[in-house]
């Protein structure tokens, strides 16, 4: 068991580029969470997935954001044409059903 | 949806004091777990607590869950237990956290 892991651990970018983050999530977890955190917040739900199912997402996540996990693996989160205030902690969870969450380190993400 | 709150927002202490963090929350809840956040931002798992008592070295949190708030105790205090305190509850699907705005705990040698 090696964790939640996330890439990349900081990204900067400039208004209006898109940028992808990566999260492996604990081995044979079949929940995945991603969620943001703004400065001198908690962290706030953006989406989950059963398997490679995408069962929930918050009214957070608008269209310029797709989150996908194919194969019920790994997850990516896309952001299209980022604005600054997509600046933020993206972070990632993963958990068997109903059990105990554990986070990923983040990616963190500037956009100028 | 579920509401949680946390206080103090800000706690200063000398090492070696003793502290006590609340969490209340609006609804019944699936689970609960209180999280420390380090200077890197990483979210690490202290306890997953429904209710009752739960105990780890210096800390220990309480869950009471029909009156809605769960309390951190941190005792001798040290330096390394500076970072900010999160408290983040399930929903009754068990498929949501939802967190509070955090303590954020400076601990002074």
């Amino acid at each position: 068991d090696t964790g939640v892991s996330q890439n990349p651990r900081h990204k900067i970018t400039k208004r209006g580029q898109n940028v992808t983050f990566r999260c492996d999530p604990i081995s044979e977890h079949n929940r995945l969470y991603w969620y943001r955190q703004t400065l001198g917040q908690g962290p706030e739900f953006l989406t989950y997935f059963q398997n490679e199912a995408q069962l929930e997402k918050s009214r957070l996540l608008s269209d310029r954001f797709s989150a996908e996990r194919p194969k019920g693996s790994f997850s990516t989160l896309e952001i299209q044409r980022t604005e600054q205030g997509d600046s933020a902690m993206y972070l990632c969870a993963s958990s068997f059903s109903g059990g105990l969450g554990f986070f990923g380190p983040g990616t963190r993400l500037t956009v100028l | 949806g579920i509401q949680v709150e946390q206080s103090p927002p800000d706690l200063i202490l000398q090492e070696g004091a003793n502290s006590t963090l609340r969490c209340n929350f609006s609804d019944s809840v699936n689970n609960l777990q209180w999280f420390h956040q380090n200077p890197w931002g990483q979210l690490i798992n202290l306890f997953y607590i429904p209710s009752g008592t739960k105990q780890n070295g210096r800390l220990s949190a309480t869950t009471v869950a029909t009156e809605r708030y769960s309390l951190l105790y941190i005792s001798s205090s040290q330096t390394t237990d500076s970072g900010v305190y999160f408290c983040a509850v399930y929903n009754n699907a068990g498929n949501m956290l939802t967190f509070g705005g955090g303590t954020r705990l400076m601990v002074k040698p």
